[in-house]
């Protein structure tokens, strides 16, 4: 079975821009969390999504959004960027939600300047 | 305010020999308990998860959860040095989100 995917692996940004980032889980999963992960502040959740609906969301700020399509893919979209954004974003999928054991995406390595 | 403390590293240890990853959580109502291990640059992969107080064992690694102590650790024995890597404790309560640890980073001398 293959695993989660993501796209792009590495991305570029200004400050002010912003970006859109595309995560496909393991077939037959349909949570679907995103986690950024920083040095200073380790892995930090963003939001999960299930069955196209954010069931939980992390303390971050209203430019961080999500969604989730019908096949279960889900993008995350980070708009009016900022130099503190640049971080590992990942994404992790499970069957039924966080309950269950998180399979990490390879995870989208965006550097904002 | 949920948290994972973990001793951030590096933790040395010879080829061959044990090595002890030690963690500790706050909230008393968290249920399952994982360790993921983070080579550089690349994503979390999963090495074990335990739900009930006492030892669990995988090969070469064994999870040992303490609640009544809020404590988890992991032991990699016969440590190798492709064993070299950040090992992060990862909680959670229920259908709430991962809380993750810092991470230990385990350097394996060969």
């Amino acid at each position: 079975k293959a695993g989660v995917t993501q796209t792009p692996r590495y991305l570029i940004k200004t400050r002010g821009q912003q970006v859109t980032l595309s995560c496909s889980p393991i077939s037959g999963h349909r949570s679907v969390s995103w986690y950024q992960q920083t040095p200073g502040q380790g892995l930090q959740f963003l939001f999960e999504y299930f069955s196209e609906t954010q069931r939980n969301k992390g303390n971050f700020p209203g430019r961080f959004s999500g969604r989730q399509f019908s096949n279960s893919r889900s993008e995350m979209n980070v708009s009016t960027l900022e130099l503190g954004d640049s971080a590992l974003y990942l994404c992790a999928s499970s069957v039924q939600g966080l309950e269950e054991t998180q399979y990490f995406g390879p995870g989208t390595r965006l550097l904002v300047l | 305010q949920k948290e994972v403390e973990q001793n951030s590293g590096p933790l040395s240890v010879p080829e061959g020999a044990i090595a002890s990853l030690n963690c500790t959580y706050s909230d008393r109502g968290s249920q399952s308990f994982f360790w993921y291990r983070q080579y550089s640059g690349k994503s979390p992969e999963l090495i074990m998860f335990i739900y009930s107080n006492g030892d669990k064992e995988d090969g070469r690694f064994t999870a040992q959860l303490n609640k009544a102590s809020q404590y988890v650790s992991l032991l990699i024995r016969d440590s190798q040095p492709s064993d070299s890597a950040t090992y992060l404790c990862a909680v959670n309560s229920g259908n709430t989100p991962l809380v993750f640890g810092k991470g230990t980073r385990l350097s394996v001398i060969a």
